[in-house]
């Protein structure tokens, strides 16, 4: 099973900051990763596919790099909407697995 | 665009078996782009894999769960459901169906659903 790792696990951050939040897999995933963002009592949402593709109706403000192991989410110029938990997912290898989650808070 | 909406009880008794019901709109379920997942959320807790099935039956079970799970699909009703057997308050979670983009991605969710085991 193909573990993923986040950092940090939470971050206190203020409205037009840039956040950067990492996901790394225990194995080369190559660009089978997958960003979702969930706010207080929602269902996860569909930020980013296959590690920098964006998605239709996502604020230009998230993007996406990596491959391999070593992944990131780019938050540009926060606002105070964002405040949710982000999660990485692979679908690379089953089972499907995803990171243990970023806690992003908004001073 | 794709709507997925989740049904079943929200409590169910130690041992007992789990079951839901998602029910798609706006797409059919027998599309060559799609399978079906279910995902689950323990309280204040992360995200688990539980399984997946396209619409011809094929399924993928998460091995932690597989000896307990069954997903299986009615394309008739545009429908998929999850059975979980023998449940202990562990598997005291919101369960969330999605739809899962070539098997890659998971595009769209349903809102979720609570179930709590508890006698």
């Amino acid at each position: 099973e193909i573990v993923l790792t986040q950092s940090p696990d939470f971050q206190s951050v203020t409205p037009k900051e840039k956040v950067t939040i990492t996901c790394r897999a225990s194995q080369s995933i190559g660009s089978s990763l997958h960003w979702y963002q969930q706010k207080p009592d929602q269902s996860p949402k569909l930020l980013i596919k296959y590690a920098s593709q964006s998605i239709s109706g996502v604020p230009s403000r998230f993007s996406g790099s990596g491959s391999g192991t070593d992944f990131t989410l780019t938050i540009n110029s926060l606002e105070a909407e964002d405040a949710a938990a982000y999660y990485c997912h692979q679908s690379s290898s089953l089972p499907y697995t995803f990171g243990q989650g970023t806690k992003l808070e908004i001073k | 665009q794709l709507q997925l909406q989740e049904s079943g009880p929200g409590l169910v008794k130690p041992s007992e078996t789990l079951s839901l019901t998602c029910t798609v709109s706006g797409g059919s379920i027998s599309s060559s782009s799609y399978y079906w997942g279910w995902i689950r959320q323990p309280p204040g807790k992360g995200l688990e894999w539980i399984g997946s099935i396209y619409y011809s039956g094929s399924t993928y079970y998460n091995p932690s769960l597989k000896s307990r799970v069954t997903i299986s699909v009615d394309t008739s009703k545009n429908q998929f459901s999850l059975k979980l057997s023998s449940v202990t308050a562990a598997d005291t979670a919101v369960y969330y169906c999605a739809s899962v983009e070539h098997d890659a991605q998971l595009g769209e969710w349903g809102q979720g659903t609570l179930v709590t085991v508890s006698s």
